[in-house]
């Protein structure tokens, strides 16, 4: 079954509003946790890495003050997407790894969530 | 530095035929080679890993791949394809002494199994 659950799935919204989207592990705990941009037919862009109880770390031109991430539990990781405009219209899937950030592990990955901008 | 590449963007095959989705990578060290399948609107789904040991790794739903280090490749197939293999693959690669360091994944490549 799913081990991460990302909510809500589809937001559509008008310009200016912001938006939040919950990434939560299920079964257990993740201290990191990775927030992805995919436009249509591409690949994952890395957006930022979220530590528990850290200040998350973002990619190179990802405005953090932008889209705003909290990791406050070990269970629940949010992006906010502060003042949305047209072109923040994307699908965002978060990640994490069972075992933290052992790197022989896959990471498991949400459902995604479909963000439209009016 | 690590990089991916899924040398086919599409990729169609008739039901019932092997197929072949194409990966190779570079990376220093070693490498930990993954397979995801995403279905429209939905997260990635683990298919299969590379860690160590045998170069022919079985996953899920029959799909199969073989780490071949003097190509640096990660070829997924499998014997038979399925409609509903249909989807889009992504291959990504990790360097073993890379901990704590995300994955990086290939541009994808969208499978097409035709009835």
């Amino acid at each position: 079954g799913a081990v991460v659950s990302q909510h809500p799935s589809w937001v559509i919204c008008k310009s200016g509003t912001s938006v939040k989207i919950e990434c939560r592990s299920l079964d257990f705990q993740a201290t990191t946790m990775f927030w992805y941009r995919q436009f249509p037919k591409q690949s994952l862009m890395l957006m930022a890495t979220s530590n528990e109880g850290s200040k998350a770390t973002y990619e190179q031109g990802v405005e953090k003050d932008k889209f705003l991430i909290n990791h406050a539990s070990l269970t629940l990781s949010t992006l906010t997407v502060t003042s949305a405009h047209p072109e923040d219209s994307s699908f965002y899937i978060c990640s994490t790894t069972r075992t933290g950030i052992s790197s022989n592990q896959p990471q498991h990955f949400g459902d995604g969530t479909r963000l439209s901008i009016l | 530095a690590q990089s991916v590449a899924q040398p086919e963007d599409q990729v169609n095959v008739a039901e019932g035929n092997p197929l072949t989705v194409k990966c190779t990578y570079s990376v220093s060290g070693n490498p930990y080679l993954f397979w995801y399948v995403q279905y429209p609107n939905r997260g990635l789904q683990f298919l299969l890993k590379y860690i160590t040991g045998d170069n022919l790794v079985k996953g899920s739903y029959g799909f199969e791949a073989e780490f071949n280090k003097s190509q640096t490749s990660f070829h997924l197939k499998k014997p038979s394809a399925l409609v509903s293999d249909s989807a889009l693959y992504f291959c990504a690669v990790r360097a073993s002494d890379n901990y704590g360091q995300n994955f990086v994944f290939g541009p994808g490549t969208r499978l097409s199994v035709l009835p």
